[in-house]
């Protein structure tokens, strides 16, 4: 089965650390890993995609690597600040099939100043 | 970028009736599009998988009779959802692939929010 694990459920932090957001999933035949943040109640913001042929993508204070040999992504925040307090949530594009997108369950994400 | 439309964005009603949720690509044409659900403090879980003039593929545990989804055109799927219950108040948020190159790109709606009364 295709799964998609993210770790940790919820962080919190204060303002000003640098911080990791782990994703793992089960198969290494992916199309490709992507990042999104989601507000309370909202929908969701694409933050970074990495296709399966690279191995990290750059926007700004963030930084995600992907690892499909381990099954492994992380995504780096830097300097953290508190409009950045949101459910970080990983999603893998699997081959096969119709290609579909699967979720983790997110990180729930609290910086406080 | 492309953008994905959804209408209603909240929409009430009354245990017992159906309600039809829209889900637009706005300036694409996708001939895929997905439907996922989002109950409160959890992830987006995928119900099923729309092609365009085809019938829908559905999840394991998601019943097609009482989600009926429609892919009439490359802009357009609707998800109707049949006699709703209290149990189907969610998020529902759609998305549309495009293929752009060789790389698939997937691109969300906003969601609608359900609440069955």
């Amino acid at each position: 089965k295709q799964e998609v694990t993210q770790i940790p459920a919820a962080l919190s932090v204060p303002e000003g650390e640098n911080l990791v957001l782990n994703c793992s999933f089960t198969d290494s035949a992916i199309y490709n890993l992507q990042w999104f943040r989601q507000d309370p109640g909202k929908g969701l913001t694409s933050l970074l995609l990495i296709q399966s042929s690279q191995r990290e993508q750059t926007s700004g204070r963030l930084n995600a690597s992907l690892d499909k040999s381990s099954g492994r992504s992380t995504l780096y925040i830097a300097a953290s600040q508190p409009g950045d307090s949101a459910t970080y949530l990983c999603a893998v594009m699997f081959s096969g099939g119709y290609n579909k997108l699967i979720f983790g369950a997110g990180t729930r994400l609290a910086v406080h100043p | 970028g492309a953008v994905v439309s959804q209408h209603p964005s909240w929409v009430i009603c009354k245990s017992g009736t159906s309600v039809k949720i829209e889900c637009r690509s706005l300036d694409f044409q996708a001939t895929t599009m997905f439907w996922y659900r989002q109950f409160p403090k959890q992830s987006l879980m995928l119900m099923a998988t729309s092609n365009e003039g085809s019938k829908a593929t559905y999840e394991q545990g998601v019943e097609k009779d009482k989600f009926l989804i429609n892919h009439a055109s490359l802009t357009l799927s609707t998800l109707t959802v049949t006699s709703a219950h209290p149990e189907d108040s969610s998020f529902y948020i759609c998305s549309a692939r495009v293929l752009a190159g060789l790389a698939y790109e997937q691109y969300f709606g906003p969601g609608t929010r359900l609440t069955v009364t």
